[in-house]
């Protein structure tokens, strides 16, 4: 079956600009989390998004956003960019029968979506 | 605050040796702890998953230990291999959360 796919896998934008990264998530999955990687910090947990509901927020500015849409697909959306969002976002699933998710459900990630800010 | 510490951020190891890379937690009381690989450009691929009352967990040359009072888990790749280098990731949820939260990596490279 196919895999977690997301576009575009790379653009390069300036300072103030904003931009819209795409998350089709394995079918039948209903979980969609989205992470930051950057060499500095690692692999961070930007949120988490289950039946359209957003259920976990990290970190991050308002600059930040995300939404998921009935059929499961997600997008995330960076307003006002900084230098400092250039980094590779990842988004990932996880396949679950209920509402709830444990440290049993694994991710299933998708290539990422390499954005530069110039 | 919860803290994942992986130890190195590389280990550079003989091929045919086995690689063991740690994994400590603080302020966490997980029920699975995670492991991940993930490749230059490319996003985790997960590998092994270990619950509190197991005390380890094989598969193929790959083993993980999980000690809940030491609060670590040790990753070993046994007669490692060029093809193992990658970085290696542990992952925990803290309870009641919705958010799979990662160590920074600990990158191995086994050299022929």
């Amino acid at each position: 079956k196919a895999g977690v796919t997301q576009t575009p896998r790379y653009l390069i934008k300036t300072r103030g600009q904003q931009v819209t990264l795409s998350c089709s998530p394995i079918s039948g999955h209903r979980s969609v989390s989205w992470y930051q990687q950057t060499p500095g910090q690692g692999l961070q947990f930007l949120f988490e998004y289950f039946s359209e509901t957003q259920r976990n927020k990290g970190n991050f500015p308002g600059r930040f956003s995300g939404r998921q849409f009935s059929n499961s697909r997600s997008e995330m959306n960076v307003s006002t960019l900084e230098l400092g969002d250039s980094a590779l976002y990842l988004c990932a699933s996880s396949g679950s029968a209920q509402s709830s998710f444990s440290g049993a459900n694994v991710l299933t990630f998708g290539a990422g979506s390499r954005l530069t800010v110039l | 605050s919860q803290k994942i510490e992986q130890n190195s951020e590389a280990l550079n190891i003989q091929e045919g040796k086995t690689a063991t890379l740690t994994c400590n937690y603080t302020n966490y009381s997980p029920a699975y702890l995670q492991w991940y690989r993930q490749d230059p450009g490319r996003g985790p691929v997960f590998l092994l998953l270990i619950r509190e009352n197991e005390k380890e967990k094989r598969k193929e040359r790959l083993k993980v230990t999980f000690d809940t009072t030491l609060k670590q888990s040790l990753f070993h790749i046994t007669a490692s291999q060029p093809a193992d280098s990658a970085t290696y990731l542990c992952a925990l949820m803290g309870a009641g959360s919705y958010q799979l939260t990662f160590g920074k990596g600990t990158k191995l490279s086994v050299i022929p």
